[in-house]
């Protein structure tokens, strides 16, 4: 079974275009994140997401925007996609005062191609 | 958070023993150091975290010393399946805020 899934794998879209990728961890943990990795293999955190608060980094343009029906799942809609969203996108979650011996668990990545 | 520094890059070859050692000179009282592999197209996993002098799981070993200013991971005997990025971060209380990467260690195992 697979930990942390994110669907799709990989995303090719027109600019403007509003798309969605989802998440799901089936580790029952407590809170979930979105980090961007861009063409420089920085890797950014976006958002942290648990049942009682949301973070937002405050660099993240609020056309991205998480949606969480219920605590496995952490969603990312994009609304008026551009070219410079072009990223892979991982998804992560860690239980609440992560363990020392396991770390936060990430997904294997969406790459966004934008065109 | 701590600010970390890494190597940009390491050569290794086969069967050696690497070490990778970060700089957190501004490291905080409640910061563990935590450090994660990431290998092309797959997205970052916990390879060990500690708070001061030397943690061991079967992966690899972290060494932190007393004045807690830099951390060294080491990989014993390395094979060409280790090479990847290695990322070693601050992190508060052990578990509480988000994970902030650096640019990482780039290891490149060779035969």
């Amino acid at each position: 079974d697979t930990a942390v899934s994110q669907t799709p794998k990989y995303l090719v879209t027109q600019m403007g275009n509003d798309k969605s990728i989802k998440c799901e961890q089936n580790l029952g943990h407590d809170t979930m994140y979105w980090y961007k990795q861009d063409s420089k293999k920085f890797l950014k955190i976006m958002f942290s997401y648990n049942n009682k608060e949301l973070i937002i980094n405050e660099t993240v343009p609020n056309r991205f925007s998480p949606k969480s029906p219920d605590k496995a799942h952490l969603n990312l809609h994009i609304n008026s996609l551009e070219l410079g969203d072009s990223a892979v996108y991982f998804c992560a979650s860690s239980p609440h005062g992560a363990d020392s011996n396991y770390g936060y668990t990430f997904g294997s990545g969406t790459r966004l191609t934008v065109v | 958070l701590a600010k970390t520094t890494q190597p940009i890059s390491m050569d290794s070859y086969e069967g050696q023993e690497v070490n990778i050692t970060c700089s957190h000179n501004n490291i905080a009282t409640n910061d563990y150091i935590t450090w994660y592999q990431q290998f092309p197209s797959q997205g970052p996993r916990f390879i060990i975290q500690g708070y001061k002098t030397k943690v061991t799981n079967e992966v690899a070993s972290l060494f932190i010393p007393a004045d807690r200013k830099s951390s060294t991971l080491s990989l014993p005997r390395v094979s060409l399946s280790d090479t990847a990025v290695y990322y070693c971060l601050g992190l508060p209380g052990g578990s509480q805020g988000n994970l902030i990467f650096g640019k990482g260690t780039k290891l490149s195992v060779k035969p």
